[in-house]
């Protein structure tokens, strides 16, 4: 199994939709929680990162973490085209020394 | 802004060549690490250095070696290419998080 799961998608929404992108995850130490975003051709771009559990919101992006679940999201509000990218899911153990542990990505196409 | 380059966008080599792969960094990072990212397969670790001289193995080293002689500079060495390290390289720097750079596609042929 492995340490981080994450749905590869393609997810394809309505522009303005609300959009939910998820992952689990196994290792119970974890507790830093970062949402990186990804154009095609480009290198991942932080996006979101939270500390245990609860809820962080920036513009329209949500990031919200259940530790007791093992479980992270990332909501989108309003959807853009220009939110078309793959996002990936990435934690660990302690911030700033500990090396990223990241789940696939998700593909989001957002169409007009 | 953090910036970290690196050398190639894009590059073909032939099996057996030896390549160098270089990144490049402009915030006096410590941390810098090498990534290949695979579809279906996200991003595996294969080496990262916490200092000059210094460096560990990530989760996936075989085949490759790195080098870090100057801070800002860390390069991934392909001993002799084969062609299952074909992929997306991505270099990245670790400041409050970790700062990629635009990868370099690698085709070996």
């Amino acid at each position: 199994q492995k340490e981080v799961e994450q749905d590869p998608g393609p997810l394809s929404v309505p522009e303005g939709a609300i959009v939910s992108l998820n992952c689990t995850y196994s290792n119970s130490a974890f507790q830093y929680f970062m949402w990186y975003r990804q154009y095609s051709r480009k290198g991942p771009e932080l996006l979101m990162y939270t500390y245990s559990s609860g809820n962080k919101e920036d513009g329209r992006f949500t990031a919200q973490v259940d530790k007791s679940s093992k479980y992270i999201s990332l909501f989108i509000r309003d959807s853009q085209p220009s939110d078309s990218a793959t996002y990936l899911c990435a934690m660990s153990r302690s911030y700033n020394t500990d090396k990223l542990i990241f789940g696939t990505g998700t593909r989001l196409q957002v169409f007009p | 802004d953090v910036k970290v380059t690196q050398s190639s966008r894009y590059l073909v080599k032939r099996t057996g060549e030896k390549v160098f792969l270089e990144c490049v960094q402009d915030m006096d990072h410590e941390n810098m690490f090498w990534y290949r990212q695979d579809p279906g397969l996200g991003l595996r670790l294969i080496y990262f250095s916490y200092d000059v001289k210094m460096k560990e193995k990530g989760d996936i080293p075989e085949g490759y070696s790195v080098s870090r002689e100057k801070k800002e500079r860390f390069s991934l060495i392909l001993e002799s290419a084969s062609t299952n390290q074909t992929s997306m390289y991505l270099c990245a720097t670790l400041g409050n998080t970790q700062y990629f750079g635009p990868g370099t596609r690698l085709t070996v042929l």
